[in-house]
């Protein structure tokens, strides 16, 4: 079993569609909690961080972390075409020492149609 | 800045010939990461850098994987010899720091596109 499980897609809605992406996970250790935006032909570039549970809001993005069910979620309020891209969710647990190794989804290809 | 920045962004290759990628991580930045995502395996962390010394290297997948680091502004990853399996896109990504601030910073640079045919 994978640390990190992430539904492939792809997820097709209508551009104004109200988008929910998914991600579940097996460590309770990990306390940080990332979604990455992936356009075709680049790097991943963070879009929202997290750290512990609860909600965090950023424009028409807003992610939510359930540690009680080892599960995270971010909603896309509003979607445009422009947000058509693979969302890759990521996480880490902190260490005493050392760089907090990030743990990634394998992402979902999201596709919002004008 | 001019972000993180590999080379070549495309690369074709026959079996069993040498592939060297390239990489510069953003200025300042001490930690240096080599990724290769796959569709079936997604993004998986193959080794990483502080100060140009190789930290863990635990996800190499076996000896024709090497990575090398000379200075703060330069990092290669080389397969020798090269085998299809090896077909995927690599990522250099940098950091500035450890710990939680040191997620937030993470820059990943567009890839390389290896195909070994």
């Amino acid at each position: 079993q994978k640390e990190v499980e992430q539904d492939p897609g792809p997820l097709s809605v209508p551009e104004g569609a109200i988008v929910s992406l998914n991600c579940t996970y097996s460590n309770s250790a990990f306390q940080y909690f990332m979604w990455y935006r992936q356009y075709s032909r680049k790097g991943p570039e963070l879009l929202m961080y997290t750290y512990s549970s609860g909600n965090k809001e950023d424009g028409r993005f807003t992610a939510q972390v359930d540690k009680s069910s080892k599960y995270i979620s971010l909603f896309i309020r509003d979607s445009q075409p422009s947000d058509s891209a693979t969302y890759l969710c990521a996480m880490s647990a902190p260490l005493n020492t050392g760089f907090q190794k990030l743990v990634f989804g394998t992402g979902t290809r999201l596709l919002v149609s004008p | 800045d001019a972000g993180v920045i590999q080379s070549p962004r495309h690369e074709v290759t026959e079996m069993g010939q040498e592939v060297t990628l390239r990489c510069k991580p953003i200025s300042g930045h001490d930690y240096l990461f080599w990724y290769r995502q796959t569709m079936m395996r997604g993004l998986e962390l193959l080794i990483y850098f502080n100060n140009n010394v190789p930290i863990d290297d635990s996800g190499m997948p076996e000896d024709r994987f090497s990575a090398k680091m000379p200075n703060a502004s330069f990092s290669t990853l080389k397969i020798q010899p090269s085998e299809p399996r090896d077909s995927a896109v690599y990522f250099c990504a940098s950091s500035s720091a450890s710990g939680p601030q040191g997620l937030k910073g993470y820059t990943f640079g567009s890839g390389t596109r290896l195909t070994v045919v």
